[in-house]
């Protein structure tokens, strides 16, 4: 498998709603990335999990709530987002810290903001 | 000034044609340079990984390195019309765990 697996592909959510997206790897990767895209901008980095603890929040808002059960598994948890914060949502992994071999991005989940 | 210049394009080639892009970055800290493919309402697919100055040759794909100046390309020999797409330059430090990405060049390839 070599893989990254997000879910759900699309999601349309209002302002006052909770959502969670889900990110799922069997490569063995121990470092795992939330990425966010807006249309026709490169991948910007929210967050990185390595050995499963949270090393890097690049200064998001507290709306967005990571969580990393097991070095499987990479949560987004979404609440009281605004319209702005529509966009791709890109799952990562790698090896490890220093993503040897480079990274592996899932297909992403789109996300409108209503 | 961008850490990290890439061409927006979009860059237009006949099939079967070199496709040729590049990037230029200005932190001599950046040691690992990737680049990647991303289809419309896609994630980025990884196509090329080096952490060399040179050449490295997959397939159609070669990516070249120039520490020295900067510098980084990439070529797409015979290029198909399915390789039209945005392709993007990354590059990290040794410290790892944080890509710093290029803006994309949309590239497209005409039957």
């Amino acid at each position: 498998d070599t893989e990254v697996t997000q879910t759900p592909k699309h999601l349309v959510m209002g302002m006052t709603n909770k959502k969670s997206l889900k990110c799922e790897q069997h490569m063995g990767h121990r470092a795992m990335y939330w990425y966010k895209q807006k249309a026709k901008k490169p991948p910007e980095l929210m967050f990185v999990y390595s050995y499963e603890k949270l090393s890097i929040n690049e200064s998001v808002p507290s709306r967005f709530s990571p969580e990393c059960p097991n070095s499987s598994l990479l949560n987004l948890h979404l609440h009281a987002l605004q319209p702005e914060d529509s966009a791709l949502y890109l799952c990562a992994s790698s090896w490890d810290r220093r993503g040897d071999y480079g990274y592996t991005f899932g297909s992403g989940t789109r996300l409108t903001v209503v | 000034q961008k850490e990290v210049e890439q061409d927006p394009g979009p860059l237009s080639v006949p099939e079967g044609a070199i496709v040729s892009l590049n990037c230029t970055y200005s932190n001599s800290a950046f040691q690992y340079f990737m680049w990647y493919r991303q289809y419309s309402r896609k994630g980025p697919e990884l196509l090329m990984y080096t952490y060399s100055s040179g050449n490295k040759e997959d397939g159609r794909f070669t990516a070249q390195v120039d520490k020295s100046s900067k510098y980084i390309s990439l070529f797409i020999r015979d290029s198909q019309p399915s390789d039209s797409a945005t392709y993007l330059c990354a590059m990290e430090r040794a410290a790892g765990n944080k890509l710093t990405f290029g803006g994309g060049t949309r590239v497209l390839v005409k039957p």
